[in-house]
């Protein structure tokens, strides 16, 4: 059973860099599917953020391309995720989860539990 | 950039049908897939590639999609189906994932 869960510091000050990692099980990153960061403000809807196949191929969301990087370690099975500039907006539920990327199709079929990430002096 | 229409809310009888919208343009070109959010926890793929069903989605989950509007269809509802579902594409023209705005069910 493929498995993810996002780790890092639940407050960051704005202006600084917000920086999560998620740990696979289950899978092997290098074997395959790209991987994913979604995020939730409170009380709202889901925004994507960006995915990454494990050789380096990745999308953004051209809303936060400028501030976004992720990267992937495949001898750790863990992928992650930095946004910079944080500002109180950026404030929300950061989900990790698997991507089934395809030419004519891209969805997120395994999660993690998400982690709440506060952006505040 | 591609936006995804979902009504902000659906009222059904517990055995009922409900039947959630996601209206874009032209949204029965491209592949949608749904998910079920109940409160406090992670997403959960109820549908993808407009009809299929991940193992383990029960049969009353099913979907489908043409012209301007998918739908996600939930038969003989239950108390448990009470969550908010998202719609979600791949907008090709910009290479990024969108979702829709949301719709949360209430069983009355």
């Amino acid at each position: 059973q493929v498995q993810l869960q996002e780790s890092g510091p639940g407050l960051v000050k704005p202006s600084e860099t917000l920086s999560l990692t998620c740990t696979v099980s289950g899978y092997s990153i290098s074997s395959g599917y790209y991987w994913g960061w979604i995020r939730q403000p409170p009380g709202k809807g889901l925004e994507w953020i960006g995915s990454m196949f494990h050789s380096g191929s990745t999308y953004y969301n051209p809303s936060l391309k400028s501030r976004v990087t992720i990267s992937v370690d495949t001898s750790k099975n863990q992928f992650s995720l930095k946004l910079s500039s944080v500002t109180a907006a950026d404030t929300a539920v950061y989900y990790c989860a698997r991507v089934v990327m395809t030419t004519v199709s891209t969805d997120f079929d395994y999660w993690g539990q998400g982690t709440l990430v506060t952006v505040s002096s | 950039s591609y936006v995804l229409t979902q009504p902000p809310s659906v009222s059904v009888a517990p055995g009922q049908t409900a039947r959630i919208t996601c209206g874009g343009n032209n949204i029965g070109s491209k592949s949608v897939h749904w998910y079920q959010q109940e409160p406090g926890q992670a997403p959960v793929l109820v549908v993808h590639d407009d009809s299929d069903r991940p193992s383990g989605i029960p049969e009353r989950f099913s979907g489908s999609n043409s012209g301007n509007t998918a739908t996600l269809t939930i038969s003989r509802v239950e108390a448990a189906d009470e969550a908010d579902y998202y719609c979600q594409v791949w907008d090709s023209s910009s290479d990024h994932a969108v979702f829709g705005t949301g719709t949360k069910v209430t069983v009355l």
